[in-house]
């Protein structure tokens, strides 16, 4: 089975300063890895994904994530944070093959302090 | 146009009552989920059609039946109304059933009140 967890509920940054929200998850199968961010009031939205291949992905908005097989890690990061960033992170996985199932971690919610 | 439309937006009930959501989208994807968040922005899986047909039914209450008329298509109908009902509920939709995307397109939410 698989599952996801996002260290951190809550994150602030001041702005301009980097962005890195955790996450590990745990499959028994090569995973695929998504970030989505979910602003106040509307659906989710994919800032990056990983499926095979390069391990660091560059998403939306200048963030990127790195795939780390040995720490089952997906952390995602940002050099400088905008105080558009604020918002809610979510980290995701599916396993490849079969009827895809996202799992969704519990959220990361990114404050940015002017 | 938007890409993934649920109908409505806001919905506000008593107990016991029965209710549907709507949702459609024109992405021309074959597959489509309704997700549960609940209070705390947890997101759950509740059901997935691939072409109309049911492939994902987590445990999810009888009380709640979805219905796919078409591809573009899934509503959700929910009989006898719980306060533990309440909820924001996601429609998405996808390109392919274990497709090598992975991307789900979301609509903007249906935030059920039950009282």
């Amino acid at each position: 089975a698989q599952s996801v967890t996002q260290l951190g509920s809550h994150v602030s940054v001041s702005e301009g300063a980097l962005v890195l929200l955790r996450c590990n998850y745990s499959s028994s199968v090569p995973p695929y890895l998504f970030w989505y961010v979910q602003y106040p009031n509307q659906g989710l939205q994919l800032l990056l994904k990983y499926t095979t291949g390069a391990t660091l992905v560059k998403g939306i908005n200048g963030f990127e994530a790195e795939f780390k097989k040995s720490e089952t890690s997906f952390h995602l990061t940002k050099p400088s944070a905008h105080m558009s960033d604020a918002a809610e992170y979510f980290c995701a996985v599916s396993e490849s093959g079969g009827y895809q199932k996202v799992t969704f971690g519990t959220g990361t919610k990114l404050q940015v302090i002017p | 146009d938007t890409a993934v439309s649920q109908t409505p937006k806001y919905l506000v009930t008593q107990m016991g009552n029965d209710k549907s959501i709507k949702c459609e989208q024109n992405l021309g994807h074959d597959t489509m989920y309704w997700y549960k968040q609940d209070s705390k922005k947890f997101l759950k899986i509740m059901f997935s059609y691939n072409n109309k047909e049911l492939i994902i039914n987590e445990t999810v209450p009888n009380r709640f039946s979805p219905k796919s008329p078409d591809k573009a298509h899934l509503n959700l109908h929910i009989n006898s109304l719980e306060l533990g009902d309440s909820a924001v509920y996601f429609c998405a939709s996808s390109q392919e059933a274990g497709g090598l995307t992975g991307e789900l397109f979301f609509g903007e939410g249906s935030r059920l009140t039950v009282l």
